[in-house]
């Protein structure tokens, strides 16, 4: 299985001001994707981290607030922008099939931000 | 896209069997997940189905019939560490295979 590390793990921001959170995996991954989840809900897909081009937005979520990287198969950042207290979550990178076609999906450890 | 309904929580005695539901509608399938989370942590793997049948894995076992739109997952021999969130997720045939989830079925397990 992958290995998945997420920074920072948990962060206080002020309201206004941008957080990046960096992923990182020990292997090559063909799919990335970054999720939300809001106090006490499930996890809400935020977008598909393409390697090379433009995330995949889900309804909902635009570039201008939730801008993505991905420049290799190892490697993406999310920043979650002009924060508000709304932006309360812990967000998740996740890596699915691998290119040798593995079905399984595993999340990161998660990075709990709280907007003040 | 996706509808997937799970009950919220469920309750069940230490040492017993429980079986937590899972029913989906989808425009496309390629396979149901289940994740187990712990209050404040990732979601863990258990279990992929994408035939139809029973996956057994220790304790742990899940079913799915595609038919029905329907999954299961078995836990048997209840441990009071089983109390948790799980989370049934159902992954679309698309080109990006988007993985969409449930509510969860915060499950407590007591003595």
């Amino acid at each position: 299985s992958a290995v998945i590390s997420q920074k920072p793990s948990r962060d206080i921001c002020q309201r206004g001001t941008s957080l990046t959170i960096q992923c990182q995996v020990d292997s090559q991954v063909t799919m990335m994707f970054w999720y939300r989840q809001q106090p006490g809900q499930s996890l809400t897909l935020i977008a598909t981290a393409n390697q090379g081009s433009e995330a995949t937005y889900e309804s909902g979520f635009v570039i201008d607030k939730f801008p993505i990287s991905r420049p290799n198969l190892t490697f993406s950042t999310l920043t979650v922008s002009n924060m508000s207290p709304e932006d309360s979550s812990i967000y998740l990178c996740s890596v699915g099939p691998s290119s040798g076609g593995a079905a399984k999906q595993f999340f990161g450890p998660g990075t709990r931000l709280t907007v003040l | 896209g996706q509808n997937i309904d799970q009950p919220t929580e469920m309750t069940a005695t230490e040492g017993a069997i429980v079986q937590i539901n899972c029913t989906y509608q989808t425009s496309g399938f390629n396979g149901l997940f289940w994740y187990q989370q712990h209050a404040g942590e990732a979601p863990t793997f258990l279990s992929y189905n994408v035939l139809d049948g029973l996956e057994e894995k220790g304790r742990f076992s899940s079913f799915l019939s595609r038919s029905k739109g329907y999954s299961y997952l078995l836990l048997k021999e209840l441990q009071m560490k089983d109390s948790a969130s799980y989370l049934c997720a159902v992954r679309d045939s698309g080109g990006y295979q988007k993985v969409t989830f449930g509510i969860g079925t915060k499950l407590q397990v007591i003595p």
